[in-house]
């Protein structure tokens, strides 16, 4: 079955420094991503829709400057969240669509936190 | 835009006794993809059973069903035999295509369901 490799699980840093996890889809092309961040006991939060090639499409209210979200090939998103702040703590998840697929991968999920 | 409501935030239910987790949305298109999603204490999400939109027949896998109401915009999910590993918070999903290929992914609040030994 479908995939999708997300890492670090876990990062710890400083703050104002930045971090990047990575997504990648393992055994098929991912033509979109979709990142999303998760606080304790609650729902996923759409972040941010990429599609291979293109610019990210973000949801209102994130900032753009603040998660950096490139998808340069059809196997790896990325997103980098900069000048990292303790509020930016949080359980980010990535999951990809294949081509012609309708239905959603999900990654592990990364863990971060900055203190 | 669409929402989606999941009304119950926590259930219990007996090992292998039968369990229902409801949810209901809102949409204005006609076709649409519907998913439970499952979130063990790992965190990490799993696919439990999806339903085209279009497809009147009712999804089923293994022990998981579903008893999707089109017109009531309604999705439920019933779990059969429930067992100690099915412990985790439950998430209905919405996916719908938008103009220009891309897709939209709307979760639900989730329902913890916990199964007792």
């Amino acid at each position: 079955g479908a995939v999708v490799s997300q890492h670090p699980s876990r990062v710890i840093c400083k703050s104002g420094t930045s971090v990047k996890i990575e997504c990648r889809s393992l055994d098929f092309q991912a033509t979109t991503m979709f990142w999303y961040r998760q606080f304790p006991k609650q729902s996923l939060m759409l972040m941010a829709t990429s599609n291979e090639g293109s610019k990210a499409t973000y949801e209102q209210g994130v900032e753009k400057d603040k998660f950096l979200i490139n998808h340069a090939s059809l196997t790896l998103s990325t997103l980098t969240v900069t000048s990292a702040h303790p509020e930016d703590s949080s359980f980010y998840i990535c999951s990809a669509r294949g081509i012609g697929a309708n239905v959603l991968t999900f990654g592990a999920g990364s863990r971060l936190t900055v203190l | 835009a669409q929402t989606v409501t999941q009304s119950q935030p926590e259930m219990s239910v007996q090992e292998a006794e039968t369990v229902t987790l409801s949810c209901t949305y809102d949409t204005s298109e006609s076709n649409y993809y519907l998913f439970w999603y499952k979130q063990p204490p790992s965190r990490q999400m799993i696919l439990v059973i999806r339903q085209e939109a279009y497809k009147q027949q009712n999804a089923t896998e293994n022990r998981f069903s579903v008893n999707f109401q089109k017109a009531a915009k309604s999705f439920s999910l019933k779990i059969s035999d429930s067992q100690l590993g099915d412990t985790a918070m439950y998430f209905c999903a919405f996916m719908t295509h938008l103009s220009g290929g891309y897709q939209k992914v709307t979760f639900g609040t989730g329902t913890k369901l916990q199964v007792i030994p």
